[in-house]
């Protein structure tokens, strides 16, 4: 069964470090997604992506944030001066449509900046 | 805003006991519903969806959900548990934004289980 995959499944970086994390959507899916969750607390929602440009992003998402999809298959989240608060798991889902379709998460990336 | 909530943080039963965990939700139309599962250091797994149709919804690992829009509730069921449904268990509420949807989690209701 096809599955999202990440990389690193853990990174560790020093604060004010840029890190990028990568993804690898299920091949048929159209529409990408990131989330994060900080230990202990709820998943939340940070960036949906489709047509090589964002559909709606959160308030977390600021000017440190930014996505993309360099190729067909790959969808990397890049942080570009990472803070202690950043640590956190991050998901990277996808769906083969918007709306009802079920989004299929990824296995998470354990990110801590020291 | 939507927003669900699961007012259980944290739930034990016996093995082979039935299982009942909360979950309301706030959302202005019908909402997508979902529960995922999440294991220690693992990622989000599936249980089942609800998006209409029939209000009981069957999901794997034995699990059910009951759509009560009268009550706002998706409580999802489970008759007898198994020591490896302990985990995370997680509700969330789909909408469509634009061009694309997002999930609205609760926080979460962790179940412990007791051989």
């Amino acid at each position: 069964e096809p599955e999202v995959t990440q990389t690193p499944s853990h990174q560790v970086t020093q604060m004010g470090q840029e890190v990028i994390l990568r993804c690898v959507p299920i091949s048929n899916h159209l529409y990408f997604y990131w989330y994060r969750q900080i230990l202990g607390q709820k998943v939340e929602f940070l960036v949906s992506f489709y047509n090589n440009e964002i559909s709606e992003k959160s308030e977390i998402f600021d000017d440190q944030f930014s996505v993309e999809r360099p190729d067909g298959s790959n969808f990397t989240l890049k942080i570009r001066s990472t803070k202690l608060e950043d640590s956190a798991m991050y998901f990277c889902a996808s769906s083969p449509d918007r709306g009802t379709d079920t989004q299929y998460f990824g296995p998470g990336t354990r990110l801590t900046v020291l | 805003a939507q927003s669900v909530t699961q007012p259980d943080i944290h739930i034990t039963v016996s093995e082979g006991a039935s299982l009942e965990l909360r979950c309301n939700y706030s959302y202005g139309a019908t909402p997508y519903l979902f529960w995922y599962v999440q294991s220690p250091g693992q990622g989000l797994q599936l249980l089942l969806k609800y998006f209409s149709g029939d209000t009981l919804v069957q999901g794997i690992k034995g699990f059910e959900a009951e759509f009560k829009r009268s009550q706002s509730s998706f409580n999802l069921r489970k008759p007898s548990v198994h020591w490896s449904d302990a985990a995370e268990y997680f509700c969330a509420v789909g909408l469509n934004t634009g061009t694309a949807s997002k999930l609205t989690f609760g926080t979460g209701t962790r179940l412990q289980v007791t051989l």
